[in-house]
């Protein structure tokens, strides 16, 4: 299993851009990476996956470096209730979902 | 609504003695898992089951059992539970398992176990 790295913690300013790192320097070529978070013990909500090509929807931008070994999450506008646990995962052949320690955002006012 | 339901979302019993935490989605998913989350040991992976009559053990499955009869049902049985089972539980659905980048996961809303 490819493993991922995230800082511990970060902070954001209410309606500035949140940018979270992810370093997963041993991902596979055919391993997606995903995103999820975890507000306070709700369960894990699913933001984006990505395996090459940079993605974005309603929630957030996944940026996926070229060769691959990095990616960032970009939240465009946060916001109070953007604050939570954001995991990054590079998910193996099974559906398997292994959960690191993630990174706890806190957006402030 | 499409989600992942499971009951009760709070319970304390006593060492030993036997429970079941259900677990129920309406999308039609064919994966199912359960996961336990402790403070400093992230989400971790109990059992899962591919599909009806196909479970498997995850990374953490003693002391738990599970069965999966019907396509939209996964429940979690602790048979004598423990006070080291004191945890939360999650239980997720997506719509396949097995392989593909593109199968995303679904969670319930937990369930908060206190064994004492």
């Amino acid at each position: 299993d490819a493993k991922t790295t995230q800082p511990p913690s970060m902070d954001c300013a209410e309606g500035r851009a949140a940018n979270l790192p992810c370093n997963h320097s041993t991902i596979s070529g055919n391993e997606y990476v995903y995103w999820y978070r975890q507000i306070h013990s709700q369960g894990p909500q699913y933001i984006i996956h990505g395996l090459k090509n940079n993605e974005t929807n309603e929630m957030a931008s996944l940026i996926i470096t070229e060769d691959r070994k990095s990616s960032t999450l970009i939240l465009p506008h946060a916001t109070l209730r953007d604050t939570a646990v954001y995991y990054c995962i590079v998910r193996p052949n099974n559906n398997d979902m292994r959960f690191g320690a993630g990174t706890r955002l806190t957006v402030k006012p | 609504e499409a989600q992942v339901t499971q009951n009760p979302r709070y319970l304390i019993t006593v060492t030993g003695k036997k429970l079941t935490v259900t677990c129920s989605q309406n999308m039609n998913h064919e994966y199912m898992s359960w996961y336990r989350q402790d403070p400093g040991l992230g989400l971790r992976q109990i059992y899962y089951s591919m599909n009806v009559e196909v479970t498997d053990k995850g990374d953490v499955p003693e002391g738990y059992k599970v069965s999966r009869k019907e396509k939209r049902n996964f429940p979690l049985i602790l048979e004598s539970p423990s006070p080291n089972q004191t945890s939360l539980y999650f239980c997720a659905s997506s719509l396949r398992g097995g392989g593909g980048g593109t199968d995303t996961q679904y969670f319930g809303p937990g369930t908060r176990l206190t064994v004492l």
